[in-house]
């Protein structure tokens, strides 16, 4: 069965370094996320992206993100500069055909310790 | 702004029993509701998803319903498993992306 597949599983780095999230969707998915949860919180949106390009974002998702589709399958998550309040789990998902009525598919999630 | 809410937080159920999770979310505008389950430290698994025109899906042991109106939406366990421990979301689509719950944490006693 096709699953969204993440890497790596967990990073731990030193605060103010660069971190970078890889996933790679499910093939014939055209709407990309990252979501992220703090440990004992809600999951929380961070950026949606489609068409090669970001289609929503949230107030989390300031200028120390980015996010990128450099090859065609895999789609990242970029942290400039890593701050102690960005450790957390962070999810990639994907879903086919239209955004608002698609099942959304989750990888198992990047754990993200900042020191 | 959606917010969604689920109660119980926490449930501690002899194996056997069926239960039901809750689920309420604030703007009824929605388009789908999801449910997924969360093992410790582990990502999101899609047990259901219902779109807003349907009134309930079931998969095995477990049925989803939505009553859009009201804001709610439950989900029923039948027959629970030691196995069926874990966390259990629910999430709704709408104008804005998947706003999920805090969860409900399902332990089943052996």
């Amino acid at each position: 069965e096709p699953e969204v597949t993440q890497t790596p599983s967990h990073q731990v780095t030193q605060m103010g370094q660069e971190v970078i999230l890889r996933c790679v969707p499910i093939s014939n998915h055209l709407y990309f996320y990252w979501y992220r949860q703090i440990l004992g919180q809600k999951v929380e949106f961070l950026v949606s992206f489609y068409n090669n390009e970001i289609s929503e974002k949230s107030e989390i998702f300031d200028d120390q993100f980015s996010v990128e589709r450099p090859d065609g399958s895999n789609f990242t998550l970029k942290i400039r500069s890593t701050k102690l309040e960005d450790s957390a789990m962070y999810f990639c998902a994907s879903h086919r055909g239209q955004r608002v009525t698609g099942e959304l598919f989750f990888g198992e999630g990047s754990r993200l310790t900042v020191l | 702004k959606q917010e969604v809410t689920q109660i119980p937080a926490a449930l501690s159920v002899p194996e056997g029993e069926n239960l039901v999770l809750n689920c309420s979310f604030t703007d009824s505008a929605i388009y789908n509701l999801q449910w997924f389950r969360q093992d410790p430290g582990k990502g999101l698994t899609s047990l259901l998803l219902i779109q807003s025109s349907q009134r309930e899906q079931t998969s095995g042991r477990l049925n989803a319903s939505l009553d859009k109106s009201s804001g709610r939406s439950t989900l029923y366990i039948a027959a629970s498993q030691p196995g069926d421990s874990a966390t259990y979301l629910c999430a709704v689509s709408g104008n804005t992306p998947l706003v999920f719950g805090k969860g409900t944490r399902l332990s089943v006693i052996a």
